[in-house]
């Protein structure tokens, strides 16, 4: 079983609409966890953090299950530049390297 | 420019050649971070350097892949006796604070691989 498992994709949403993304993590011992873009052919950007008491930035929520091990990204009213691979990141147990989800792919489209 | 920088950003190569790419991370940064990334999937962790030191390997590293790191700054990473299936995109990271920030991760453009 992969470390960092996500929704398989492809999501293809029009403008406006709202998408969740799932993704779930094997580790337990895993204790930092984040949300990834990577735009075609680039380079992975950091989104946004996720904490066990949720946060938010902008149209943009993360939230943590640790119980359940599972992590969510919430994209509200999606606009077309939102169009992208989100990835779901686990830190190592050792804490020494970010281990990525395969990525769910987004097409907003208008 | 002072963000990580790779070199060359795309290679070309014959199956059964050598091939070598280089990273120049962010000034001062000391931890470093090799990435590999084929199409459809996420970037997949290679090695970790912390300055000189190569603290850890993955078994996707196959005897094949060597890095090293010299002197703490730049770092290369040599895939000898290059296969198909090393096609990918090669990614390289830095930073200078505990990876539970991963805010302060910087990632390389990444140097593109194709083996025919």
């Amino acid at each position: 079983r992969k470390e960092v498992e996500q929704d398989p994709g492809p999501f293809n949403v029009p403008e406006g609409a709202t998408v969740a993304f799932n993704c779930t993590y094997s580790n337990s011992a895993s204790q930092s966890f984040f949300w990834y873009r990577q735009d075609c052919r680039k380079e992975p950007k950091l989104l946004m953090s996720v904490y066990s008491s949720g946060n938010e930035d902008g149209r943009f929520t993360a939230q943590l299950n640790r119980a359940s091990q599972y992590i969510s990204l919430l994209i509200r009213d999606s606009k077309l530049s939102d169009s992208a691979t989100y990835l779901c990141v686990a830190l190592n147990q050792a804490g020494t390297a970010l281990i990525f989800g395969k990525g769910t792919t987004l097409s907003v489209s208008s | 420019d002072t963000g990580v920088s790779q070199d060359p950003r795309h290679k070309i190569t014959k199956r059964g050649q050598n091939v070598t790419f280089r990273c120049d991370p962010i000034s001062e940064h000391n931890r470093l971070y090799w990435y590999r990334q084929t199409l459809g999937q996420g970037p997949e962790f290679l090695t970790y350097f912390q300055n000189e030191a190569q603290l850890e390997k993955s078994r996707l590293l196959s005897d094949r892949f060597s890095a090293e790191r010299p002197k703490g700054s730049f770092s290369t990473l040599e895939i000898q006796r290059t296969e198909q299936g090393d096609s990918a995109m090669y990614l390289c990271a830095s930073t200078n604070r505990d990876t539970s920030s991963g805010n302060t991760i910087y990632f390389g453009e990444g140097s593109w691989l194709t083996v025919v």
